[in-house]
């Protein structure tokens, strides 16, 4: 069974850092190119970033908004996700989810994980 | 930045037929993705690559695409069919990805 579980979510201050963690089963996750998805409370879905499979070069983009605040990362060793965010905004505000799009026409998503800033 | 443009919402009784439309400058050459979300859960992928379907999605549900305007048709929309529906597709570069802005559709 497939299985994506997103943690780390939290309240935090503007300004500060948080960390969220998406432990993947269930499929090869060393060939997998992961995406990161956030939905603001009573919003639309926005992309947040992707990283490439290290075996395709381990290359993370992201959009414009966490550009150069947020950090995309893999740990193949153990089938996890990474999203080092810094610098947060009362806007990043939102529900986390990650997620893989496969060839062939499938989907895997997370759960997703709160983080909200507030002061 | 890219932008995919949906209408916000779409409503239609039991058994009508439901078009909701995305529009992006880069559609002509990239494929899109159709997702289906219903309150508190995660979305589930309805068409892949402008056309296709997805194992277990029911076959009232189609794509197609035509110029930079992708269309997920819904035939003989169903109450449970209910939902927000997001387009999903890439930028001319093929790094950076985006969601249309949802269209929220009413079965009643």
């Amino acid at each position: 069974e497939v299985q994506l579980v997103e943690s780390g979510g939290d309240l935090v201050k503007p300004g500060e850092s948080l960390r969220l963690s998406c432990s993947v089963s269930g499929f090869t996750f060393t060939s997998a190119w992961m995406t990161w998805v956030r939905q603001a409370p009573g919003k639309g879905l926005e992309w947040v970033g992707r990283i490439r499979s290290n075996s395709d070069g381990g290359t993370p983009e992201y959009a414009a908004p966490v550009k150069g605040r947020f950090t995309i990362s893999r740990d193949d060793s153990t089938s996890t996700l990474f999203l080092q965010m810094n610098s947060l905004r009362p806007e990043d505000t939102a529900t986390y989810f990650c997620m893989t799009l496969w060839a062939g026409g499938a989907a895997d998503w997370g759960q997703g994980t709160l983080v909200t800033v507030s002061s | 930045s890219y932008e995919l443009t949906q209408p916000p919402s779409v409503s239609l009784s039991p058994g009508q037929t439901a078009r909701i439309t995305c529009s992006g400058d880069a559609l002509a050459r990239k494929y899109v993705y159709w997702f289906q979300q219903k309150s508190g859960q995660a979305p589930v992928l309805v068409i892949y690559e402008d056309i296709k379907r997805p194992p277990g999605i029911p076959e009232r549900f189609s794509g197609s695409s035509s110029g930079t305007v992708a269309t997920l048709t819904i035939s003989g929309a169903q109450v449970e069919d209910e939902g927000d529906y997001y387009c999903y597709s890439n930028d001319r570069s093929g790094n950076v990805w985006v969601f249309g802005g949802g269209t929220r559709l009413t079965v009643l």
